[in-house]
């Protein structure tokens, strides 16, 4: 069983939908992070979190630490939003390094 | 300012040959890890450097991989007698593990990758 996971792993959403993508762990973490990966581009940083909520522009995230749980959320979701959206958290004494889920893939259709 | 920049962005090499890929870090970026995205395995963390010593090398596949950091900079990944399976996108991130209100921080910013495939 993999430590991270996610769900679902493909979504397929309408411009303008409010889009949840969830990731489960089962390991105790120091901290949360959520990516984003364009189709042949590189992996951009959107999130760290070790508590609570995050909010930058129309992204937002959470975690609940008693639930092992975090949710990424996009609201009025726009064809740009179409990436692969990773999961990975750091494992309590694991020098940071990261653990990563297999990831998101989502395609926001105009 | 610069990012976090890899080289080369693509390398072609036969089966049995040895690649160096470089990593160049974002300036006074202590901490430095190399991981690898293969297809249908995702991203796994390879090894992580602090500074120039690596403290945890436990994602190196086997004893044909290894890497230096010099001068705190810059990161080579050697990869001996290449096999088909270390065809991958390697992937070079650093951080600059400080603090920030009093919490560690450690936001880690990608390079672009080097796409290795070992024909």
């Amino acid at each position: 069983k993999n430590e991270v996971e996610q769900s679902p792993q493909n979504l397929t959403a309408q411009e303008g939908e409010f889009i949840t993508i969830n990731c489960s762990y089962s390991v105790g973490i120091s901290a949360l992070h959520w990516l984003q990966q364009h189709p042949g581009g590189g992996i951009v940083s959107l999130f760290m979190l070790s508590s609570g909520k995050k909010k930058h522009g129309r992204l937002i995230a959470t975690i609940n630490i008693q639930e092992k749980h975090s949710s990424l959320h996009i609201t009025a979701s726009h064809p740009r939003d179409s990436a692969v959206y990773i999961c990975a958290v750091e494992i309590q004494g694991s020098n940071y390094k990261l653990t990563f889920g297999k990831g998101t893939l989502l395609t926001v259709n105009p | 300012g610069a990012g976090v920049s890899q080289s080369p962005s693509n390398k072609v090499t036969e089966k049995g040959k040895d690649v160096e890929l470089r990593c160049d870090p974002i300036s006074g970026h202590t901490a430095l890890y190399w991981y690898r995205q293969s297809l249908g395995q995702g991203l796994e963390f390879l090894i992580y450097f602090q500074g120039n010593s690596a403290p945890d090398k436990s994602g190196l596949p086997s004893d044909r991989f290894s890497a230096e950091r010099t001068g705190g900079s810059v990161s080579t990944l050697t990869i001996q007698r290449t096999q088909q399976e270390d065809s991958a996108v390697y992937l070079c991130a650093s951080s600059p593990r400080g603090l920030a209100g009093g919490r560690s921080y450690n936001e880690q910013f990608f390079g672009p990758g080097t796409r290795l495939t070992v024909l």
